[in-house]
């Protein structure tokens, strides 16, 4: 079955210190990864996706093929990161191709 | 201003009388889908359409219903609502093809007593 895991739900960080989100997935195929974010009251958008190989707001995502994983790193973490962070993994045109992982709530303290 | 929207943003109703909130889309996306997000267990998929007339169960259907009769409108119907379904929902969509990103709607929280 597909399955995605995140499996810290809250992470906590003092400013300026790395973060790391973790997530694994179980897909069959090769799928398309994504991270969303949603800050507080505002609705979930895209973070950045795998295929870009871009960084957004300090962030990278590093795909593991070997151990199926897409975690989500910073550097140097900053107060407004604070967020819930969901990672995203999309298979295909094909039926239930977009579901998200349970999320983790990253807080970055001063 | 390319966008999802949903309606409306905040509802309270009783248990057992139908509701719907509609989701609708400007950017010609074959793809929409319904979430529902819950404290501890994320977003959860509850239904999902490819296109006019096209949808399918995603993981927590029961108690639900969509329709997808035109491509910009995918409405989530509750035809008797129970305190279970007191939830954030989200509405989603996005092009074919594995590679584009998924554009959200600002939720609908829902309460029901």
């Amino acid at each position: 079955a597909q399955r995605v895991t995140q499996p810290e739900k809250l992470l906590s960080v003092f400013k300026g210190a790395p973060v790391e989100l973790k997530c694994n997935y179980s897909y069959s195929g090769s799928p398309e990864l994504f991270w969303y974010v949603q800050y507080s009251r505002q609705r979930l958008q895209l973070l950045l996706r795998h295929i870009s190989r871009e960084s957004i707001k300090g962030f990278t995502a590093d795909l593991n093929k070997g151990e199926t994983s897409f975690h989500l790193k910073k550097p140097f973490a900053q107060e407004e990161d604070s967020a819930m962070y969901y990672c995203a993994p999309r298979r295909d045109n094909y039926g239930q191709n977009f579901v998200f992982g349970p999320g983790t709530r990253l807080s970055v303290l001063p | 201003e390319a966008q999802v929207t949903q309606n409306p943003r905040y509802l309270i109703t009783v248990t057992g009388k139908k509701l719907t909130v509609t989701c609708s889309q400007n950017m010609n996306h074959e793809y929409m889908s319904w979430y529902r997000q819950d404290p501890g267990l994320g977003l959860r998929q509850i239904y999902y359409s490819m296109n006019v007339e096209v949808t399918d169960k995603g993981d927590v259907p029961e108690g639900y219903k969509v329709s997808r009769k035109e491509k910009r409108n995918f409405p989530l119907i509750l035809e008797s609502p129970s305190p279970n379904q007191t939830s954030l929902y989200f509405c989603a969509s996005s092009l074919e093809g594995v590679r584009t990103e998924a554009f959200f709607g600002q939720g609908t929280r829902l309460t029901v007593v």
